[in-house]
Parts: C-alpha cells; sequence; structure tokens
C-alpha cells in the first residue's frame, strides 16, 4: 500500500529554534509538498518540489524552507521557529504534474511556545 | 473573496440519512474537481475525482460537477457513523502542480 511517512506526529518547540520535519514516500512519486493546515484556513501550501533538487515557493513560504536531496525525501525546515508558525502540517506526494490523487501523511502537529 | 468556498458545518445528519456537501468556486477555468475524506488526526484521502462537468458514482458516493453555475457536489446514500470526518474539494485548472483547496466540512453521523 502506497505510503507517507511524516517522522514526527507532535512536537513542541521553542521560539527561535531550528526545526526539522521529514517526510518520506516509498511509491517514487514526482511530485511532493508541503502544506499547513489551520481551522477555518484550510490547507495552504508552503513548498512543492517535483524533482530531486528542484522547489517552488507555495502560498505562504515566508519562514520556511525545504530540502530535497533524495527522491523519496522532502524535509521542512522552520528557520527559526515562531509561535504563528504552530500548527498541523501535512506532507503529500502525488505521481506527476497535473495528476491531483494526493497521497497524504498523517501529520506533524507543532506547536512553538 | 476566496477562490474556493465551502460551508464549515458542521452538519449532523442521522444515520441512513442522504448527505449532501458543496463547494462553490469563482474560476471558470477549474476543470478539475476532487473531494478528500479527513478523519481526526489523519491527513487527507482521495474520495472522488473527476474531469470537467458531470456525475461520478462510487459505492455510496456521488461526486457531480455543475461549470455553468461553478457548484460542484458530493453525496453521500445510506450515511454511516464511518463518515463522520471533514470533507474538502479541492480543484486546478491543470496549468500547474497546484491544487485550491477549500476550507473543509465537518460531517458528524449521529447513530
Amino acid at each position: 500500500d502506497v505510503k507517507v511517512t511524516q517522522s514526527s506526529r507532535y512536537l513542541v518547540k521553542r521560539t527561535g529554534e531550528k526545526v526539522f520535519l521529514e517526510c518520506v514516500q516509498d511509491m517514487d512519486h514526482e511530485n511532493m509538498f508541503w502544506y499547513r493546515q489551520d481551522p477555518g484556513l484550510g490547507l495552504r501550501l508552503i513548498y512543492f518540489s517535483y524533482d530531486v533538487k528542484m522547489k517552488e515557493k507555495g502560498d505562504i513560504p515566508e519562514g520556511y524552507s525545504v530540502s530535497r536531496e533524495k527522491k523519496e525525501r522532502f524535509s521542512l525546515i522552520l528557520e527559526s521557529a515562531s509561535t504563528n508558525q504552530t500548527s498541523m502540517y501535512l506532507c503529500a506526494s502525488s505521481l506527476s504534474v497535473a495528476n491531483y490523487g494526493y497521497t497524504f501523511g498523517s501529520g506533524t502537529r507543532l506547536t512553538v511556545v | 473573496q476566496k477562490e474556493v468556498e465551502q460551508d464549515p458545518g458542521p452538519l449532523s445528519v442521522p444515520e441512513g440519512a442522504i448527505v449532501s456537501l458543496n463547494c462553490t468556486y469563482s474560476n471558470s477555468a477549474f476543470q478539475y474537481f476532487m473531494w478528500y475524506r479527513q478523519y481526526s488526526r489523519k491527513g487527507p484521502e482521495l474520495l472522488m475525482y473527476t474531469y470537467s462537468s458531470g456525475n461520478k458514482e462510487d459505492g455510496r458516493f456521488t461526486a457531480q460537477v455543475d461549470k455553468s453555475s461553478k457548484y460542484i457536489s458530493l453525496f453521500i446514500r445510506d450515511s454511516q457513523p464511518s463518515d463522520s470526518a471533514t470533507y474538502l474539494c479541492a480543484m486546478s485548472d491543470g496549468s500547474n502542480y497546484q491544487l485550491i483547496w477549500g476550507a473543509g466540512t465537518k460531517l458528524i453521523i449521529k447513530p
């Protein structure tokens, strides 16, 4: 069965810390995405990658960076965590461009204190 | 105004009822339409995927697209408590990698 695995379900970090969220997919998918999900705001795209070492900004990239050194792994980095980055973070992958059947991970609930 | 509007609910109905979930959108170029289901503390999972207008049926679920009204619907027949979840609509014009998401409707099926 197709899988997207996020390394942590829950994280608590302090303001100013550098935070790494890891995502691994085992489906040989080309595209990978990082979203954050907040009540009433739905899913907002932070960054996506359509190939190894390629990345594109989404709607809300400020305060975040990403890394995709291998096809199966896509990392989200919070350079200096702030309280307004407390959120649910969801990683997703899809087979190819214009294939919108995304497979999501279970999410990481990040709290910044 | 958001590109995709979706009533957040919650929508509470008795078991066995027919459920209608809806999204409206403003971009007439959208042609790919999806419904995702999200259980509590889980990521969304793809439920239905339609292209352009018309209906698509899968078991108890029917997705309907009305491009002239910029309106999509998801119908759930014989609703079950296990259908209790948040349902998100998503759509794209096909020109890039991105989906535009509704905020989700929380559905509660009462036994």
